[in-house]
Parts: structure tokens; sequence; C-alpha cells
């Protein structure tokens, strides 16, 4: 079956444009993640849904990020007036559950470049 | 809150040769503890995890794990290595009580002809 999708694959925007980012789950996967790995570094956490709710937003950097998932499935993470600093790969990840031990499954993630 | 360590951000290893990518956590309770693996171009995909039981998990392609709670580490191991494990390897381990996942930094894992 299908993976975890993630569009675009590459984005390059200029400082102070803000981009959306879009994540299109497993289907049934109930739990959602979004993930920000800069070079050099582990993927860091950025916000957790459990159905259409931010159950965890505690990773956000700042309010010029924000993330929806209106209809419990496909999610879309929002930058506003984007800084050099913000450029990394944003991953989304889901899962069949918000337990520990469930697998998180990862899409290949959007590289994000701020000129 | 929990917290996971890697000391080695490379590891250059001959083919056929064993390797250890070594992985420290930090907790006072009951852990879980993954592997992840990002091979070229591709997504993170889950190695192998440590949940509960037996302290050695392994994976479906020869790599192993060993949970160690007095030394906090959960180091990865496999024999004997090939071109096809050369890949960036990441320790992980969930906390919050859920899967606001950690991750420590991760190492990779070259292997040379």
């Amino acid at each position: 079956g299908a993976g975890v999708s993630q569009t675009p694959s590459n984005k390059v925007t200029e400082k102070g444009k803000y981009v959306e980012l879009r994540c299109d789950p497993i289907s049934g996967h109930t739990a959602l993640y979004w993930y920000r790995q800069s070079l050099g570094q582990g993927p860091e956490f950025l916000i957790y849904f459990q159905g259409t709710g931010a159950a965890d937003d505690s990773g956000l950097p700042n309010d010029r990020f924000f993330a929806v998932r209106p209809e419990g499935s496909v999610s879309t993470l929002k930058i506003q007036r984007t800084e050099r600093g913000d450029s990394a790969v944003y991953l989304c990840a889901s899962s069949s559950g918000s337990a520990s031990y469930n697998e998180q499954f990862f899409g290949p993630g959007t590289r994000l470049t701020v000129l | 809150a929990q917290s996971v360590t890697q000391l080695d951000s490379q590891v250059p290893v001959f083919e056929e040769a064993p390797v250890e990518l070594r992985c420290n956590y930090s907790s006072s309770v009951s852990v879980y503890l993954f592997w992840y693996v990002q091979y070229p171009n591709q997504g993170l995909q889950l190695l192998l995890k440590y949940l509960s039981g037996s302290t050695l998990v392994e994976s479906i392609n020869g790599f192993e794990a060993e949970f160690n709670k007095s030394q906090t580490s959960f180091h990865l191991r496999k024999p004997s290595v090939h071109i096809s494990d050369t890949a960036e390897y990441f320790c992980a381990a969930p906390s919050g009580g859920y899967q606001k996942v950690t991750f420590g930094t991760g190492t990779k894992l070259q292997v040379i002809p």
C-alpha cells in the first residue's frame, strides 16, 4: 500500500515569504507527527496530531509556524515570514496509534531552502 | 525527559567487518528504545525496537541491539556488514508518555569495499 507522502519534495523560497508543506499519511492512521531535520542533526519534534486536534505543539519554534489537519487525514505545515534559519528537511510521520510502542512511518521529507 | 546520545558522527568500516554503533540514553523510568535507518535519498525506516522482555533485539537484515540498563546503552551491532548497509543510523526514544520521539544526532555508517 501507499506510504506517507510529502509535497513538494523541494521548496526554494525567499526570506520573508510564506510556505506550505503538505503531508498525506497512511490511510487510517490517526496519529500524525511533524519533525524538522537540520544539517548534521537528528529529527526534532515539532507537533503531534491525534485526529484533527494538535495534541502537542510544544516543538514549534515560534508563532511563525502553524500546522493544521482539518479532516484528520492530510496535514499542512505553514511557515510565515520565512527566515534563513528555517532551512531544513521537514519530515512527516504517521502511526496507527499514539502509544510509545506504535511504529511511526516516515515520509521522504520536504527540503526547504530559504534564500 | 528522555534523551539519547550518539557519540560517533561517522563510522567507516570495511565490507564484511563487524561494526558497533553506540547509543546511550538517559532516563530514570522504564524505556522504549528504537534504531532508525535512513538510506541515501530515502525516508527514515524503523530498524528495530526494544519495548520489554528480552534485552537483545534483532532486525531482519542481521543487525542486533542490546538494551543494557546498568550502562544505559542500546548499542547497534552487526557481525559482518555489506555495502548496502551504508546509511545513517539514528537512535531514538519516546518521551512525554507517548510518541514524542527524541532522536540522537545520527551516525553515518560508511562501508568500504
